[in-house]
């Protein structure tokens, strides 16, 4: 067990839905990441936020945005979903802290867009 | 840019015998190196790790990776295999810039023969 925690673990929606995933990381870590695992794309960075700011952006989409709340837990949210959106979406969080930079990923929500 | 190659899509071993995945990194300073392992269906779990100093390191489950700065290659090893060790292997590093991402390789997908 890492200590990272994601809900929902499967989500099935239609095209066009919203959904959000919510992420809350290990117990004093500050930064949170989203990665996608597909099987075209493999693990992809999405977003990063620390302490509650958005700190890098990666391959994500317009529809696709993300924020982190006062008590660290962050949410993704997925709008205007297409069949292409479906994937396993990670959560990961890192301390950042002097030489530490190592991720702990959470179990993942598996979305099916049918 | 900073990129990971993991060179084998499949490896079939029989249990007992000895692994070694391989991974070839693209980067300009000295990369933070990382193996994630992920069983069907799980996350993604931390191996082990290479920041600096010796460049034989040891993680979790009896795993191993020798850096080797010449060849740009943190090959992951294991001297005997367990019928448990099946699963996707994937070998990241750590991009520097703004964030601390995780650049990904394809993974590596590891079958045991009993």
């Amino acid at each position: 067990d890492s200590g990272v925690t994601q809900t929902p673990k499967h989500l099935i929606t239609a095209t066009g839905q919203r959904v959000t995933l919510r992420c809350s990381p290990r117990s004093g870590d500050l930064s949170v990441y989203w990665y996608q695992q597909s099987l075209d794309q493999g693990l992809q960075f999405l977003i990063q936020y620390y302490n509650g700011e958005e700190r890098a952006k990666g391959n994500i989409l317009e529809r696709f945005s993300a924020q982190q709340f006062p008590d660290l837990h962050s949410e993704l949210n997925l709008s205007s979903l297409e069949l292409g959106d479906s994937a396993l979406y990670f959560c990961a969080s890192s301390v950042e802290a002097g030489d530490t930079y190592e991720q702990y990923f959470g179990p993942g929500t598996r979305l099916t867009v049918t | 840019a900073q990129s990971v190659t993991q060179p084998d899509i499949h490896i079939t071993v029989s249990e007992g015998a000895s692994l070694e995945l391989r991974c070839n990194y693209s980067y300009g300073a000295t990369p933070y190196l990382f193996w994630y392992v992920q069983s069907p269906g799980q996350g993604l779990q931390l191996l082990l790790k290479y920041f600096s100093g010796d460049t034989l390191v040891q993680g979790i489950k009896g795993f191993e990776a020798e850096f080797k700065r010449s060849q740009s290659s943190f090959n992951l090893r294991k001297p005997s295999v367990h019928w448990s060790d099946a699963a996707e292997y994937f070998c990241a590093v750590v991009r520097m810039d703004s964030s601390y991402k995780l650049i990904f390789g394809s993974g590596t997908r590891l079958l045991v023969r009993p």
